[in-house]
């Protein structure tokens, strides 16, 4: 597609419950990049693939959280036993090459998950 | 660890006025750094690069190394400018950006 796709844009979930939350990446982005905002902050680093190897998982918050890209395109963003603290948005972002040699990001509109 | 900060919430401006966005980072090394900007109901987006040095929409951003600074000017605000700008810094050959806590720059006509 043209460009990030994240779904479903908004997400209820009782506390306790399950979730899963898709990435559709720009076609061609090895590189693909989960961020959680929360109210009033920046986007914080969770997990980044290249291609279908999950090179950085340093930010998932806890043992509940879980990403894959099985075949180097989409990617799931797990999280179980959702808590109230997991209340944010969560954003994707792909790239074809990696920040640290200048490239930028292009984000999805993130899905906004609020845990009652 | 690396840290980027931004010291305002909100700016807020005339039409006209010039505009600077305060960023602060620490890191004794050579970052990266970057402005992504979000417009009202849409995604998070690249604004510019420092590695490009390049001027986006009248904005441009130098890197200060000594002040560990890399504020974002315009010297002439539009109303179009009024968005979520948000400072973000990765290190050589990583590949996550951290991100500040944004400023709210509003421009008012």
């Amino acid at each position: 597609g043209a460009g990030v796709s994240q779904s479903p844009r908004y997400k209820v979930a009782k506390r306790g419950q399950d979730v899963a939350l898709r990435c559709d990446p720009i076609s061609g982005h090895v590189s693909l990049f989960w961020y959680q905002q929360a109210l009033g902050q920046g986007p914080e680093f969770l997990t980044y693939f290249q291609n279908e190897a999950q090179l950085d998982k340093s930010g998932l918050p806890s043992d509940r959280f879980f990403a894959e890209r099985p075949e180097g395109s989409v990617s799931t963003l797990k999280i179980q036993r959702t808590q109230q603290e997991d209340s944010a948005v969560y954003l994707c972002a792909s790239s074809s090459g990696l920040p640290g040699a200048g490239y930028g990001y292009t984000f999805g509109s993130g899905t906004r998950l609020t845990v009652v | 660890a690396q840290r980027v900060t931004q010291p305002e919430k909100l700016l807020s401006v005339f039409k006209g006025a010039p505009v600077e966005l305060k960023c602060n980072y620490s890191y004794s090394g050579s970052p990266e750094l970057f402005w992504y900007v979000q417009y009202s109901r849409q995604r998070l987006q690249l604004l510019l690069r420092h590695i490009s040095r390049e001027s986006i929409k009248g904005f441009t951003a130098d890197l200060n190394k000594g002040e560990t600074s890399f504020h974002l000017k315009k010297p002439f605000a539009q109303e179009e400018d009024s968005a979520m700008y948000y400072c973000a810094l990765t290190i050589t050959g990583f590949q996550k950006l951290v991100f500040g806590t944004g400023t709210r720059l509003l421009v008012s006509p």
